[in-house]
């Protein structure tokens, strides 16, 4: 059971258009959302996240929204960079009685600016 | 500057084979865990550690140990190497809610 979904496998873009990467999830009790970036032969990089109490949270040229009803999230990068070619994972948390949290990760999406 | 370091980067195993994966982090943090990458599955929780002495399971424990003696250190054992082990193995650390750092990673192949 795939609790967090990213249908897209990959994307391609344009230097300077704007990225929009999507992702779902199922389980009502996430209320903390994070997106990652992974380069090749590296680990992921933490990027940017949102508590389900906002709908927004931008930082510089990336943005993170959040639509509680629909249960989606999206990460928007404007303009988009040669730089920004990375594998993108979407992941979410519930906090538990004992104050851990295990974060759920999606598949990811590949994402490739074409200069 | 070290952050989290994984030993090694790169392991064969046989079938049956029992190994090591190091983890260390200089940052103090509390909050360590393992994940494992496969091809269209994302990054799925093997074990995880709260503080020193503190371990429970993720997602995906089968065929693992862990043990957390100190604050730096996780180590992750695989007890008998099955090809359905073969992935990337990421360790990660953490100060707060959500904000995990990765080392960079170990790619494992068990034959």
């Amino acid at each position: 059971d795939q609790q967090v979904k990213q249908n897209s496998p990959s994307l391609s873009v344009q230097e300077g258009r704007i990225s929009i990467l999507n992702c779902d999830y199922t389980n009502s009790m996430f209320d903390y959302f994070l997106w990652y970036k992974k380069y090749p032969a590296e680990g992921p990089t933490f990027l940017i996240s949102i508590s389900s109490t906002k709908d927004k949270n931008e930082d510089g040229r990336f943005t993170v929204f959040l639509n509680k009803s629909a249960k989606h999230l999206s990460l928007h990068i404007v303009p988009s960079q040669p730089g920004d070619s990375a594998v993108y994972f979407c992941a979410a948390s519930a906090r538990s009685n004992f104050g851990n949290e295990k974060l759920t990760f999606g598949t990811g999406t590949r994402l490739t600016i074409i200069p | 500057n070290a952050g989290v370091t994984q030993t090694p980067k790169f392991q064969v195993l046989k079938t049956g084979q029992s190994m090591t994966l190091q983890c260390a982090q200089d940052m103090n943090h509390e909050y360590m865990s393992w994940y494992r990458q496969d091809p269209g599955m994302g990054l799925r929780l093997i074990h995880y550690s709260v503080g020193a002495g503190i371990t429970d399971q993720g997602e995906v424990p089968n065929g693992y140990n862990v043990s957390r003696s100190t604050t730096e250190d996780f180590p992750l054992r695989l007890l008998s190497a099955a090809p359905s082990q073969t992935s990337v193995y990421f360790c990660a650390s953490s100060y707060r809610r959500g904000k995990l750092f990765f080392g960079s990673g170990t790619q494992l192949s068990v034959l």
